[in-house]
């Protein structure tokens, strides 16, 4: 059972664009929340996390919006760069114990110039 | 500025046989986590230490799997007898941990295991 869901495989934005990435979640017990980008060949890339006493956290070009009641998350990246193009993975935790992280299964950004 | 290395990056082995791969966390990093990645998913989870006890095993770690953090430092993930299904990314990660404030966990490049 997928508990955190990313439902579009791939996405495609015009460089200087906005990139919108999508992330739906079903453990309500869910309370942390992060994006990690990947290149190939490579361990994931920590972004930005969100605690679930917050809807927006903010950082440089990357914002992460938290909509708790609707159990939603995304990620806005403005103005989206070549360099962004990657695999995007939107990751959740249970505070306590190990706070392991539960993974979806990415969405491949591409920015074209 | 070290982050989390990881030995070797690549194996190739043949069915049936054993391998270790290494993981050395970010120095002041207490937590230190090992995952899998197959293509077309997400990191999954597979155990869990808190300075050198082993704290949590996913069911996905079956008794070929071994995991050890001798002195709370590295850690070592033994796979004996090796299957086709075993072939995979692994990735070690570790954090911090401060009463659960930052919960950011960072990865190491991961070790390309391929059985053949």
């Amino acid at each position: 059972d997928q508990q955190v869901k990313q439902n579009s495989p791939s996405l495609s934005v015009q460089e200087g664009r906005i990139s919108i990435l999508n992330c739906d979640y079903t453990n309500s017990m869910f309370d942390y929340f992060l994006w990690y980008k990947k290149y190939p060949a490579e361990g994931p890339t920590f972004l930005i996390s969100i605690s679930s006493i917050k809807d927006k956290n903010e950082d440089g070009r990357f914002t992460v919006f938290l909509n708790k009641s609707a159990k939603h998350l995304s990620l806005h990246i403005v103005p989206s760069q070549p360099g962004d193009s990657a695999v995007y993975f939107c990751a959740a935790s249970v505070k306590g114990g190990s706070e392991k992280l539960v993974f979806g299964k990415g969405t491949k950004l591409t920015v074209n110039p | 500025d070290t982050g989390v290395s990881q030995d070797p990056r690549h194996k190739i082995t043949k069915r049936g046989q054993n391998v270790t791969f290494r993981c050395d966390p970010i120095s002041e990093h207490n937590r230190l986590y090992w995952y899998r990645q197959t293509l077309g998913q997400g990191p999954e989870f597979l155990t869990y230490f808190q300075n050198e006890a082993q704290l949590e095993k996913s069911r996905l770690l079956s008794d070929r799997f071994s995991a050890e953090r001798p002195k709370g430092s590295f850690s070592t993930l033994e796979i004996q007898r090796t299957e086709q299904g075993d072939s995979a990314m692994y990735l070690c990660a570790s954090s911090f941990f401060l009463t659960s404030r930052l919960r950011e966990q960072y990865f190491g490049p991961g070790t390309r295991l391929t059985v053949t």
